[in-house]
């Protein structure tokens, strides 16, 4: 069974462009979470996904927006790019959202590497 | 504001030492505490501890919830050169009942020298 998949895997960009992150979660997984990790903060959350509505966003600006389709896949965008955006970028996945099924593990991807020059 | 507070930051051992990491957090309504092991990318799942679960033992890996002083450890015992790797510990939404907005700890970066 194929992992969580994230592309691209490394870019570089340079401040004020924008840029798209993709995830394809395990198939069958319909939950789909994103996070930002940095030397400094560790990893924060950015949104959750679960049947193409946005479950719960964090404390980022409105640069950072994120969206599911149907297939569960799920993008990230961030715009205007700060060199404080540079990080690894995770997406995870989870079969459920809630319930009393949810063992609460989450399947990571290895992540985006996003530099900004 | 959720919170999760990991120790020691770092630390080296040697082969066959075994390891305590440290997690305390704050929280509104707690629901439950997870380890996950992060070795080059990926964060791997390790634990998830509950009320009705209070401790959790893998192999070489066992892991505690005290709820009364609002933290967990990690032990590992008999290290190896493949247990080096950042320990996060992590907490889900307060407000929610989904897992998949957590908040992490800084991790615990765990070096095993032979």
């Amino acid at each position: 069974k194929a992992g969580v998949t994230q592309t691209p895997r490394y870019l570089i960009k340079t401040r004020g462009q924008q840029v798209t992150l993709s995830c394809s979660p395990i198939s069958g997984h319909r939950s789909v979470s994103w996070y930002q990790q940095t030397p400094g903060q560790g990893l924060q959350f950015l949104f959750e996904y679960f049947s193409e509505t946005q479950r719960n966003k964090g404390n980022f600006p409105g640069r950072f927006s994120g969206r599911q389709f149907s297939n569960s896949r799920s993008e990230m965008n961030v715009s205007t790019l700060e060199l404080g955006d540079s990080a690894l970028y995770l997406c995870a996945s989870s079969p459920y959202h809630e319930g009393p099924s949810n063992t609460g593990e989450l399947f990571f991807g290895e992540g985006s590497r996003l530099t900004v020059l | 504001e959720d919170k999760v507070v990991q120790s020691p930051l770092s630390l080296v051992v040697h082969e066959g030492d075994t390891v305590t990491l440290n997690c305390s957090y704050e929280v509104t309504n707690f629901r439950s505490l997870l380890w996950y092991k992060q070795e080059k990318k990926a964060p791997t799942f390790l634990f998830m501890l509950t009320s009705s679960g209070i401790e959790k033992k893998s192999g070489r890996l066992s892991s505690i919830l005290d709820k009364k002083e609002l933290s967990s450890i990690l032990n590992i015992t008999a290290t190896q050169t493949g247990d080096s790797a950042i320990y996060l510990c992590a907490v889900p939404n307060a407000g929610g009942t989904s897992y998949g907005k957590l908040t992490f700890g800084q991790g615990t970066i765990l070096t095993v020298h032979p």
